[in-house]
């Protein structure tokens, strides 16, 4: 069955610092793979994703993630945070049928400025 | 333009009650999908509605139902509830079913504690 790893549970950082969150999954299958960002108080919402092609792939925000297939990941990176990007992050990978995400635990980021 | 909405916000009910949580999508979206967002845990998912039919289950038990009505609104219905059920419901909508085409929205949730 498909899953998701998130290895970091909470990270801390300073501002301007660089960022860079694991994400492994388990699929044999075409994988469409994605990162949701949670900002306190508001809804799930969508960063980046990646289906196909270039495996370096920039979403909203500054963020990007490389997909890289050998070590089944897709870390999430951003060159120097910001205060406003604490949030919970979660890596998701598609299901068999194409239709549902499987989600990671999630990594809660807290950023000092 | 608003997006997804869920009802109530917030829910208390006891052990062995039953709960029914409704969403409404993005008018114009036909796919309403429920994910169990217990705490500590990423969502998962339960149900995937597309036209009124059932598209995809997840890994729930029977006393686990949902449908969706002619306007695409849908309701989750859990019963029997336990302890285990406690956790944030999450609606998210899509145009139609496939992640690669349909990106889905997710709304704010409802938190169901069982007491």
């Amino acid at each position: 069955a498909q899953s998701v790893s998130q290895h970091n549970h909470h990270v801390i950082l300073s501002e301007a610092a660089s960022l860079e969150l694991g994400c492994n999954y388990s699929y044999g299958g075409t994988v469409n793979l994605f990162w949701y960002v949670q900002y306190p108080g508001q809804h799930l919402q969508l960063l980046l994703k990646y289906f196909s092609g270039d495996p370096l792939v920039k979403g909203i925000k500054g963020f990007e993630a490389e997909f890289i297939k050998s070590k089944f990941s897709f870390n999430l990176r951003k060159p120097s945070v910001q205060w406003s990007d604490t949030a919970e992050y979660f890596c998701a990978v598609n299901d068999q049928a194409g239709t549902a995400l499987i989600f990671g635990k999630g990594t809660t980021l807290s950023v000092s400025s | 333009d608003a997006g997804v909405t869920q009802s109530p916000t917030h829910l208390i009910k006891t052990r062995g009650q039953q709960v029914t949580l409704r969403c409404s999508p993005i008018s114009g979206h036909k796919s309403v999908s429920w994910y169990q967002q217990v705490l500590g845990q990423g969502p998962q998912f339960i149900f995937q509605y597309y036209e009124k039919e059932e598209r995809g289950r997840g890994n729930f038990p029977d006393r686990f139902s949902a449908r969706q009505f002619p306007n695409y609104s849908s309701e989750l219905n859990v019963n029997a509830l336990l302890l285990g059920d406690s956790a944030l419901y999450l609606c998210a909508s899509s145009l139609a079913p496939g992640l690669k085409n349909y990106e889905q929205y997710f709304g704010p949730g409802t938190r169901l504690t069982v007491t």
